[in-house]
This record gives C-alpha cells, sequence and structure tokens, in this order.
C-alpha cells in the first residue's frame, strides 16, 4: 500500500513537503509519480521520478517551483512545494510504475489534500 | 502539455456497450503504444483498467477493452453495469518523457 501525508492548509507563496511511504511494497526498483486532482475536477500528472533517483521530469505548470526526491533506503517519496498558489490546491496522489518499463500507474495511495488559501 | 481530449459525458442503459475517446496529437497518444485508462468513483484513487492500449491488468473484466487509430485512442465498456457508473480518465506517455491526462468522462447508467 502507499500512504501519502504531509497536506494541509498553506499560505499562497508558502512551502510544503508532501512524502509517500510504501508497507508491504517495494518501490526502488520502480519510477514513482506524484499525480493531482483539484477538488471537482478531472486528474493532472505532477512529476516523476526514476527507480534510482536520476532522472526527474515535471508537468510545466510545477517546474522550478516543485522538486520530487526519493530514499530507497526508507522506500519512500517526497514532493517538495514550493511558492505555493491558489492553484495548486488539490488532492495529491503518489503513484508507482508496476514494473521497470512500465508507464502507466498502479498502485495508488489514497491521497493528501493540500488546501492554498490565505 | 495540453490535456488529452474526451467527452465530458457518455451514458447507456444496461447491458449496452458505450466507446469513450482520448484524442491528443503525435507527440503523445500518436506517438506511443502507451496509452492507459482509469476508473474513479467518487471519493477513491483511480483504478487501471488498461494498460498500453490494449492489455487488460490482471483482475479487470474483460468487458473493457482498449484501442487506438492516429492520434486517438478508445475505451469500449461492453455489457455495461450499474457499478460502471464513475469517471474516466486516459492517459499517455509523451514526447518529453512526462505524462499527460485526459479531460475525463463521467459515464451514466440510465
Amino acid at each position: 500500500q502507499l500512504v501519502e501525508s504531509g497536506g494541509g492548509v498553506v499560505q499562497p507563496g508558502r512551502s510544503l513537503r508532501l512524502s509517500c511511504a510504501a508497507s508491504r511494497l517495494i518501490l526502488s526498483r520502480y519510477d514513482m509519480h506524484w499525480v493531482r486532482q483539484a477538488p471537482g475536477k478531472g486528474l493532472e500528472w505532477v512529476a516523476v521520478t526514476s527507480f534510482d533517483g536520476n532522472k526527474k521530469y515535471y508537468a510545466d505548470f510545477v517546474k522550478g517551483r516543485f522538486t520530487i526526491s526519493r530514499d530507497n533506503s526508507k522506500n519512500t517519496v517526497s514532493l517538495e512545494m514550493n511558492s505555493l498558489r491558489a492553484e495548486d490546491t488539490a488532492v495529491y496522489y503518489c503513484a508507482r510504475a508496476p514494473c521497470g518499463d512500465c508507464t502507466w500507474f498502479d498502485p495508488w495511495g489514497q491521497g493528501t489534500l493540500v488546501t492554498v488559501s490565505s | 502539455q495540453s490535456a488529452l481530449t474526451q467527452p465530458a459525458s457518455v451514458s447507456g442503459s444496461p447491458g449496452q456497450s458505450i466507446t469513450i475517446s482520448c484524442t491528443g496529437t503525435s507527440s503523445d497518444v500518436g506517438g506511443y503504444n502507451y496509452v492507459s485508462w482509469y476508473q474513479q468513483h467518487p471519493g477513491k484513487a483511480p483504478k487501471p483498467l488498461i494498460s498500453d492500449v490494449s492489455i487488460r491488468p490482471s483482475g479487470v473484466s474483460n468487458r473493457f477493452s482498449g484501442s487506438k487509430s492516429g492520434n486517438t485512442a478508445s475505451l469500449t465498456i461492453s455489457g455495461l453495469q450499474a457499478g460502471d457508473e464513475a469517471d474516466y480518465y486516459c492517459s499517455s506517455y509523451t514526447s518529453s518523457s512526462t505524462y499527460v491526462f485526459g479531460t475525463g468522462t463521467k459515464v451514466t447508467v440510465l
């Protein structure tokens, strides 16, 4: 299972760090993703880190503000979010690629809600 | 990175078949066989239905099938059931090594 944490209410311009931990699931061999969903809206892909952390890619709307990282020794993945905006308000899901070359997402965590508001 | 285009809503009667389209560009849907589909019920995390255009992950009903032609991928649900009422999203790998989701389709079972 994947479990996200770190969500909450934060003021615009501030920072927040999300974490994704795995139980009974190995993350170190697989790409890990963050996907978000604004209230009542669709899914948006946010970022991916390769299995070894050497490659990272971001959606244009978070590039330069968000940083994805992983600690394979702790079986965790993080998303550091800086310069937060109201439009970053969303449920943030972490998801694993189910195989080494897979380009889809399974499993998913239950999500953590980030609310950016003054 | 524009979202892939899906119809906002599709409906059908129990037992019928419906098809949801997902239109992108040659830089995503048309350029790779890396389209996946997800089902999401309210308040729940998405569940994968199809990977790599047409492959059903283990445990997914064979009532769900996927295909692709050019820049448009499709998800067909046959033998529509009440439990199929949900939101459906496509996703594609892109030429920038990123991913993009579709706009989402709400399926209603009449």
